[in-house]
């Protein structure tokens, strides 16, 4: 899986857009770019996911370069509940394809 | 909407015992996977399945197995225990398709003493 790279952390002020950068600048053709967030101890929840073209979902956006190699998630009105750890994951389409987490951005909304 | 079950959610057990985790995906979901996030880290992949077969391994101990029934729910099997075992056990299930996108359940807390 293509590795990826984000910032430790962000803080965003409460009923602002939150930009979430991600880089992955060894994606491959194949590949898909997933996003997923954990608040504290949950399980990690699915947000949204984008092979080429930007998308949108009732939680968020995604922006994703023309060449691939980074995005940006877009979390339009950040409320307290946003706070949590936010993970960039790029991985195939294939059956089983298991998401690898590490390096996460923590992302604190501040009222 | 029906989300992935894990039973049960607390599960404390001392070194050398056995420990059996359960997840029920979501209904029509065919693949499920485990991950274990020990306190402080990022939730690593263990193992999946898909349609009943192992399709993926990760870094799973071999003191550990994991099967998936006919029904799809899965179990994952612990055995001699060891304090590092302690962790958060979350299941996943997805749809098999094109894309596709892993629904977490809420955990399994593993507390080994």
């Amino acid at each position: 899986d293509a590795k990826t790279t984000q910032p430790p952390s962000m803080d965003c002020a409460e009923g602002r857009a939150a930009n979430l950068p991600c880089n992955h600048s060894t994606i491959s053709g194949n590949e898909y770019v997933y996003w997923y967030r954990q608040i504290h101890s949950q399980g990690p929840q699915y947000i949204i996911h984008g092979l080429k073209n930007n998308e949108t979902n009732e939680m968020a956006s995604l922006i994703i370069t023309e060449d691939r190699k980074s995005s940006t998630l877009i979390l339009p009105h950040a409320t307290l509940r946003d706070t949590a750890v936010y993970y960039c994951i790029v991985r195939p389409f294939t059956n089983a394809g298991k998401s690898t987490f590490g390096d996460g951005t923590t992302l604190t909304v501040k009222p | 909407a029906a989300g992935v079950i894990q039973s049960p959610r607390h599960l404390i057990k001392e070194k050398r015992e056995t420990a059996t985790l359960k997840c029920y995906p979501i209904p029509r979901h065919d693949t499920v996977y485990w991950y274990q996030q020990g306190p402080g880290q990022d939730p690593q992949f263990l193992i999946s399945f898909y349609e009943k077969m192992q399709s993926d391994k990760g870094s799973i101990p071999d003191r550990f197995s994991a099967q998936q029934f006919s029904d799809y729910h899965s179990e994952l099997n612990m055995s001699s225990l060891e304090l590092g075992d302690s962790a958060l056990y979350f299941c996943a299930s997805s749809l098999a398709g094109v894309v596709y996108e892993q629904y977490f359940g809420p955990g399994t807390r593993l507390t080994v003493t």
